[in-house]
């Protein structure tokens, strides 16, 4: 079954550093989405992407965040600096026709941790 | 603003019971509703997704059920087992120009042998 796969599992990283957090989406699927979930809160949206460009994004999803889809496989969320409060659990997700009728596909997540 | 509230937070059952998950949305004006599982530590697994002409969706032991004007949904789980101990969250895609889902805080469901 086709699934969405995200790398790395987990990262580790200092409080400053760029992160780059990678997704491969369900081949024929057009919309691309990033959410995150902090630790015992709700799993929230960051970004949408579709046609190569940020179709809607959340007031976390700042400056210091951006997304890619540089070739056409590869979807990826970058954190430039990344701060404590960006400690979560990252989901990438795909849909692969109509955002509001689709059913959205999410892989397994990318743990990031700020120290 | 749309809000999604999960009653209860966590539940626990003897294997074999018949259970219901709850969820309930603040707005009625809705696309669809997504329930999902997330294991400890995992990704977010779809179990059924309700447009909002829908009523319900069934697949395999699972039944959810939508009532839109009342802004409730149900996950109905049959004959419940020990695998299916997880956290279960239901989301909407809220009616207008946002195509962001909004979750609930989930429901944590251990089901014991």
């Amino acid at each position: 079954e086709p699934e969405v796969t995200q790398t790395p599992s987990h990262q580790v990283t200092q409080m400053g550093q760029e992160v780059i957090l990678r997704c491969v989406p369900i081949s024929n699927h057009l919309y691309f989405y990033w959410y995150r979930q902090i630790l015992g809160q709700k799993v929230e949206f960051l970004v949408s992407f579709y046609n190569n460009e940020i179709s809607e994004k959340s007031e976390i999803f700042d400056d210091q965040f951006s997304v890619e889809r540089p070739d056409g496989s590869n979807f990826t969320l970058k954190i430039r600096s990344t701060k404590l409060e960006d400690s979560a659990m990252y989901f990438c997700a795909s849909i692969s026709s109509s955002r509001r009728e689709g059913e959205l596909f999410f892989g397994e997540g990318s743990r990031l941790t700020v120290l | 603003k749309q809000e999604v509230t999960q009653i209860p937070a966590a539940l626990s059952v003897p294997e074999g019971e018949n259970l219901v998950l709850n969820c309930s949305f603040t707005d009625s004006a809705i696309y669809n509703l997504q329930w999902f599982r997330q294991d400890p530590g995992k990704g977010l697994t779809s179990l059924l997704l309700i447009q909002s002409s829908q009523r319900e969706q069934t697949s395999g032991r699972l039944n959810a059920s939508l009532d839109k004007s009342s802004g409730r949904s149900t996950l109905y789980i049959a004959a419940s087992q020990p695998g299916d101990s997880a956290t279960y969250l239901c989301a909407v895609i809220p009616q207008g120009g946002s195509e962001k889902l909004v979750f609930g805080k989930g429901t944590k469901l251990t089901v014991n042998p």
